[in-house]
């Protein structure tokens, strides 16, 4: 079935990199997304891969895609403070756009 | 702010009543997804429409219903409601249907006393 999993928690410290690793199940995921979730907020679109890429850099941010072992990463380059949230990784289902969440990774950066 | 427009942001009501959830897509945005945040369920897709119709059926329970209206906001209801559902109900909206991204609202948070 369809099944996202992603480690609960990640600690960093301001300035370092941070990876939050996502694996998914659904081998016929055309898209797989990462959201930001602040406290009290909604989910923040950060960014999305095709399937067929296995790479896409976007300022700090850069997802790895590994389509053998359906392995998803988000590395946030020179983290902030600001960047302490939890962050959703995603797969799309069923060609619909129908989104299967993981837990979310509470990302905690400090000085 | 993602365009998408949620009301109301907080509502707290009594077990067995019902509630309507209201949401404005992005302007353009002809599909429109809900989603059930829970702290034991975590992010669970509840119902799609696209263009007024429904598209994909997920876990949503036969108390809750949806539809879509012709200038494309969307309802979601809750009746006979139960302290279980108390939750983060997200809406979120795209495109199309298909393989784009979705932009999703800041929320309405359900309390059930």
């Amino acid at each position: 079935g369809e099944d996202v999993e992603q480690s609960l928690f990640l600690s960093v410290r301001e300035g370092d990199s941070s990876v939050i690793n996502c694996t998914y199940t659904d081998s016929s995921s055309t898209y797989l997304y990462w959201y930001k979730q602040e406290p009290g907020a909604g989910l923040q679109l950060l960014t999305y891969i095709f399937s067929n890429m296995d790479m896409k850099q976007d300022q700090r941010l850069t997802v790895l895609l590994n389509k053998k072992d359906k392995h998803l990463s988000l590395r946030i380059a020179d983290t902030q403070t600001g960047d302490s949230a939890i962050y959703f990784c995603a797969e799309s289902s069923g060609g619909y756009n129908k989104l299967i969440f993981g837990a979310g990774t509470r990302l905690a950066v400090h000085p | 702010d993602s365009g998408v427009t949620q009301t109301p942001k907080h509502l707290i009501t009594a077990t067995g009543q019902r509630v309507t959830l209201r949401c404005s897509p992005r302007s353009g945005d002809l599909s429109v997804y809900w989603y059930q945040q829970s702290l034991d369920q975590g992010l669970q897709f509840l119902i799609q429409y696209y263009n007024g119709e429904e598209r994909a059926k997920g876990n949503i329970l036969e108390r809750f219903s949806a539809q879509q209206f012709p200038d494309l906001h969307s309802e979601l209801n809750l009746s006979s409601l139960e302290l279980g559902d108390s939750a983060l109900y997200f809406c979120a909206s795209s495109v199309s249907g298909t393989g784009s991204e979705a932009f999703f609202g800041q929320g309405t948070r359900l309390t059930v006393v």
